[in-house]
């Protein structure tokens, strides 16, 4: 398996312009995490899905934050406008079954600089 | 929420020498997981232990559940352990987010 996948790997992008970040997640697991890392507030959890619905998006920050999974296979996080504050590592992550028994799989994030 | 305090925060060793990070956390929990991430930024997962102790080559961690505490143990430690060591905790009955503890720097030095 290769792992949860992420994209692109680094970004970096001008203020007010609009920035997508994929996941493709792990085949067969049904839970996806979107979490944000910065030096302050360290590892913040922003969103979760299970089975493609949003359960959870009390991290999400603002209204400028939105995620979507269309399918089982792919997650998008959007920024829009972007700020310099939003700078930061973006963490999704995978895992299987309603207890997460088997754990979490990070994919390699996004390190999103905005200037 | 429940809160994760993670300690030291900061350790350095000389290569050979062994550790031991601790994670308390305020409230019972269901899942606890241990995380190294590496100088590129990789969180890499390192147990799954909700409780009892398990052990991968030089390292092992033990959580006692009841006590609220895990502990990873590091045993001659080598230059590629360096790197933050974070443990994160799911409440019981907060469906599936973790929690997050602010984590333990790790340098190990020749």
């Amino acid at each position: 398996d290769a792992g949860v996948i992420q994209s692109p790997r680094h970004e970096v992008t001008e203020m007010g312009q609009e920035v997508t970040l994929r996941c493709k997640p792990i085949s067969g697991h049904d839970y996806l995490f979107w979490y944000r890392q910065t030096m302050m507030r360290g590892l913040e959890l922003l969103i979760y899905f299970n089975n493609n619905v949003p359960i959870d998006d009390s991290g999400m920050p603002e209204d400028r934050f939105s995620a979507k999974m269309p399918n089982a296979s792919f997650s998008t996080l959007k920024i829009q406008p972007s700020e310099p504050r939003d700078s930061a590592v973006y963490f999704c992550a995978s895992s299987f079954g309603r207890i997460a028994n088997y754990g979490y799989t990070f994919g390699s994030g996004t390190r999103l600089t905005v200037v | 929420g429940i809160q994760v305090e993670q300690s030291p925060p900061d350790l350095i060793l000389q290569e050979g020498a062994n550790s031991t990070l601790r994670c308390n956390f305020s409230d019972s929990v269901n899942n606890l997981q241990w995380f190294h991430q590496n100088p590129w930024g990789q969180l890499i997962n390192l147990f799954y232990i909700p409780s009892g102790t398990k052990q991968n080559g030089r390292l092992s961690a033990t959580t006692v559940a009841t006590e609220r505490y895990s502990l990873l143990y590091i045993s001659s430690s080598q230059t590629t352990d360096s790197g933050v060591y974070f443990c994160a905790v799911r409440n019981t009955g907060t469906a599936s987010k973790l929690t997050f503890g602010t984590g333990t720097r790790l340098q190990v030095t020749l």
